[in-house]
């Protein structure tokens, strides 16, 4: 079965330091998504992107985040300079289209230190 | 808003008992409703979902769930649990405009032998 891949499973990294984490959302769907979960809390969207641009994004998707799709398969989130509270699970997830079923990578622990 | 209410944070349930998993939502139109699981440290599996149509839902691992919209629910159940199905369960509600996720607080499952 088709399934998102998330790379790295697990990254440490300084206060301040620059973090990419990288995603294949699985081959046909058409819309991308970042979560994240900090530990103990809710799962919490961040932002959807769809035909090369940004659909929709949260509050707490700002101007640290970015978001692109280099190439045709990967799908990246970059944190500019991590903050403490960016410590969390962050999950790429991808759906065929609007409306339909949103499929969840296995998910990479930050951890800012 | 949108907004998801899992009223169970810790459900213990011996294994072979039947088992429901309460879930209320809150939404201003005809919601997209999903079930998943996470086992630790690992992602989120979808295990059920309802767009429309049949208010009762299978899923995967022998669960089902029921839409009851005059009860803004969507309880997910099993018969007959099974050691393994310890994991968090987390509801969300799907929107379509948005294409984005609410999910709940979740509900942490623990069986015993």
């Amino acid at each position: 079965e088709p399934e998102v891949t998330q790379t790295p499973s697990h990254q440490v990294t300084q206060m301040g330091q620059e973090v990419i984490l990288r995603c294949v959302p699985i081959s046909n769907h058409l819309y991308f998504y970042w979560y994240r979960q900090i530990l103990g809390q809710k799962v919490e969207f961040l932002v959807s992107f769809y035909n090369n641009e940004i659909s929709e994004k949260s509050e707490i998707f700002d101007d640290q985040f970015s978001v692109e799709r280099p190439d045709g398969s990967n799908f990246t989130l970059k944190i500019r300079s991590t903050k403490l509270e960016d410590s969390a699970m962050y999950f790429c997830a991808s759906s065929e289209d609007r409306g339909n079923t949103i499929y969840f990578g296995e998910g990479s622990w930050l951890t800012v230190v | 808003a949108q907004s998801v209410t899992q009223p169970d944070i810790h459900i213990t349930v011996s294994e072979g008992a039947s088992l429901e998993l309460r879930c209320n939502y809150s939404y201003g139109a005809t919601p997209y409703l999903f079930w998943y699981v996470q086992s630790p440290g690992q992602g989120l599996q979808l295990l059920l979902k309802y767009f429309s149509g049949d208010t009762l839902v299978q899923g995967i691992k022998g669960f089902e769930a029921e839409f009851k919209r005059s009860q803004s629910s969507f309880n997910l159940r099993k018969p007959s649990v099974h050691w393994s199905d310890a994991a968090e369960y987390f509801c969300a509600v799907g929107h379509y405009v948005g294409n984005m996720l609410t999910f709940g607080g979740g509900t942490r499952l623990m069986v015993k032998p």
